[in-house]
């Protein structure tokens, strides 16, 4: 089975600042996928970025972009420019490469970013 | 493009009763999930098809939980007979089942059994 690992349950930042969420995992597995989600006060669960583990480079998306070390199992997410609509909770999340095609995801505890004006 | 669809949004039964939740599908995915959000567990997955196929039901939590795919958009998570601890948000989410499988999520369904 697999585990993901999320430490900072809330963090706080300054409006424009640059922040990283962390998130471990653990699997046995070599084919996988790792994603981060963010859920607004609304509950919405939005991808933000995600990553091929068969894939060396660093994925980015604007000003969302991912430090992935498969050795370490480590997964985190980096904000630039932080902006007060990216308060939220947010959620690392693993999936194997299932036999049949998609597998079900299995999620971190969640980080609670807060953006200060 | 629609997104993934539920219904309700909000859900406030009596103990025992028997809940309804559904799911729309994004037009074309082939792979469904059902998750559920609280406080005390995350977010766990119940139960997931492909191909209208039920692949892995391990995590619905006991007999008193059921849910079908009458068709390859639709989807019913079935509670019955419902109990205080079932009370949280139920997410579906829909997947193409190829490439990198990213999941989109409904809006939730948020249910609360008094």
């Amino acid at each position: 089975a697999q585990t993901v690992t999320q430490s900072q349950p809330e963090m706080s930042v300054q409006e424009a600042e640059t922040v990283t969420l962390s998130c471990t995992y653990d699997t046995s597995e070599s084919n996988y996928y790792l994603f981060w989600y963010k859920q607004p006060p609304s509950r919405q669960m939005i991808l933000v970025i995600r990553q091929e583990a068969y894939k060396q480079q660093n994925a980015t998306e604007n000003r969302f972009s991912v430090n992935f070390q498969k050795a370490a199992k480590s997964f985190s997410l980096k904000i630039s420019d932080s902006q007060l609509g990216d308060t939220a909770m947010y959620f690392c999340a693993f999936m194997k490469h299932g036999r049949g095609g998609a597998d079900g995801l299995t999620f971190g505890k969640g980080t609670h970013l807060i953006i200060q004006p | 493009d629609a997104g993934v669809i539920q219904s309700p949004r909000h859900e406030v039964t009596e103990m025992g009763q028997e809940v309804t939740l559904r799911c729309k599908l994004i037009s074309g995915h082939n792979s469904l999930f059902w998750y559920r959000q609280t406080m005390m567990r995350g977010l766990e997955l119940l139960i997931y098809f492909n191909n209208n196929v039920p692949i892995d039901d391990s995590g619905m939590p006991e007999d008193r939980f059921s849910a079908k795919m009458p068709n390859a958009s639709f989807s019913t998570l079935k509670i019955q007979p419902s109990e205080p601890r079932d009370s949280a948000v139920y997410f579906c989410a829909s997947s193409l089942g190829t490439g990198i499988h990213t999941q989109y999520f409904g809006p939730g369904t948020r249910l609360t059994v008094l």
